[in-house]
This record gives structure tokens, C-alpha cells and sequence, in this order.
């Protein structure tokens, strides 16, 4: 079955320091993967996203992933930390099951401390 | 540009009691979907739609129902509604219905619902 596993309900780190969010995945062929951050009361807002090429891809707000194709996994950095980057985040994967569609993982809450 | 809109914000429902759940988007965009968040559980696929008049059913379809008869317009519609039905309903939409992998998804700010 294809999934998404982000294995820490909550990460906690001071301000300035760096951050990591880790996620693996499972998925069958190539995989197409995304960060999102949820802010409280919002949507959910896209952060970067991995296709192909370069194993470390830039997003937004100075975030950075490394995709791992030999640990299947995407985590998610920054190398140093603001408070304002607290939020919940939430790793995905693209699918082709015959239609183009999205598995999230259950989303790792960060908070950073001033 | 208002990107995606979801109405309304919060609703409260009693058991067995219907309503629609409404989405829109004006980027033209051909693919559309609903979720549902609830915690620990991440978002879970409800319907999908890869452009007007075709959709189809995600993970937990289930006493749900959804039309898209335009490109702009994906109501959700609970038929029958129950305490589990209790979460926070999110729309988004992507550029193409079928053809890219790789799209990025366009989320609104959601709809908080309780079923008591």
C-alpha cells in the first residue's frame, strides 16, 4: 500500500537553531513529493514539492527537503529556526491510482521557542 | 483573485440532518477535491473531480456525495449527517484534472463542522 509516515507527532527546537521534519514514504514507480504547513484556522499552504534532479530542493520561507531514494525518505529542514515558523506540517505524495491523487501523512506539529 | 473560498466557516448540525458544504475557485482550474482533517489522521481524500461533470470517490466516500457542473463550483453534500462526520472539511484545487503528477494543490481555509 502506498503511504506517507511522518513518526513525530510533535518536534520542539529554540529559535535559531535548526529544524528537521522527518518523513518516508512507501509508494510503487517514482515518487512525487510535497511539504505543506497549516497555520491555525487556515489551509494548508504549499512549501515545496520534489519531481526529479537535485536531491535537495528550496521552498518557501528559507525551508529546504532532501529527498532519500535509498531510505525512502523527505525530510523537511531549515537552518535556523523563527518562531513564527510554528505550525503543523504535513508531508504528501502524489499518486497515480487511475487518477492524480494526494496521501498525507498525519502532519508533525513544530514549535519553536523563543 | 480569490484563489479557493469555502462557506461556510463553522456549522453546527443535529443527527440526520442534510446540507452542502460550498466550494469555488477562479484560477480555472481543472482539478478539484475534498478532504477531511481530523487529528492524528492527516487529511483523507473524500471525492475528487478532474474537471466538470466527472468525479470520483476518494478514501472514506462514504455519506458523502459531490457534482461538479462547472469548472469553478465543487459543492459537498452530506446526506444523512452523523456524529463521525464531525471534522474540519477542507477544498483544493490543482491546474490539471488528469495530466500532471506533479501539480501543486491550492487549499481554502476550511469548514469546521459538528454533528451532535
Amino acid at each position: 500500500a502506498q503511504s506517507v509516515a511522518q513518526p513525530e507527532d510533535q518536534v520542539n527546537v529554540a529559535e535559531g537553531n535548526p529544524l528537521t521534519v522527518k518523513c518516508t514514504y512507501s509508494v510503487s514507480g517514482n515518487p512525487y513529493l510535497f511539504w505543506y504547513v497549516q497555520y491555525p484556522n487556515r489551509g494548508l499552504q504549499f512549501l515545496l514539492k520534489y519531481i526529479t534532479g537535485d536531491n535537495l530542493v528550496k521552498g518557501s520561507y528559507g525551508f529546504e527537503a532532501e529527498f532519500n531514494k535509498s531510505q525512502t525518505s523527505f525530510h523537511l529542514k531549515k537552518p535556523s529556526a523563527l518562531v513564527s515558523d510554528s505550525a503543523l506540517y504535513f508531508c504528501a505524495v502524489r499518486v497515480n491510482t487511475g487518477g492524480f491523487k494526494t496521501i498525507f501523512g498525519a502532519g508533525t506539529r513544530l514549535f519553536v521557542k523563543a | 483573485n480569490a484563489g479557493v473560498t469555502q462557506t461556510p466557516k463553522f456549522q453546527v448540525l443535529k443527527t440526520g440532518q442534510s446540507m452542502t458544504l460550498q466550494c469555488a475557485q477562479d484560477m480555472n482550474h481543472e482539478y478539484m477535491s475534498w478532504y477531511r482533517q481530523d487529528p492524528g489522521m492527516g487529511l483523507r481524500l473524500i471525492h475528487y473531480s478532474v474537471g466538470a461533470g466527472i468525479t470520483d470517490q476518494g478514501e472514506v466516500p462514504n455519506g458523502y456525495n459531490v457534482s461538479r457542473s462547472t469548472t469553478e463550483d465543487f459543492p459537498l453534500r452530506l446526506l444523512s449527517a452523523a456524529p463521525s462526520q464531525t471534522s474540519v472539511y477542507f477544498c483544493a484545487s490543482s491546474y490539471s484534472g488528469g495530466g500532471a503528477i506533479t501539480d501543486t494543490q491550492y487549499f481554502g481555509p476550511g469548514t469546521r463542522l459538528t454533528v451532535l
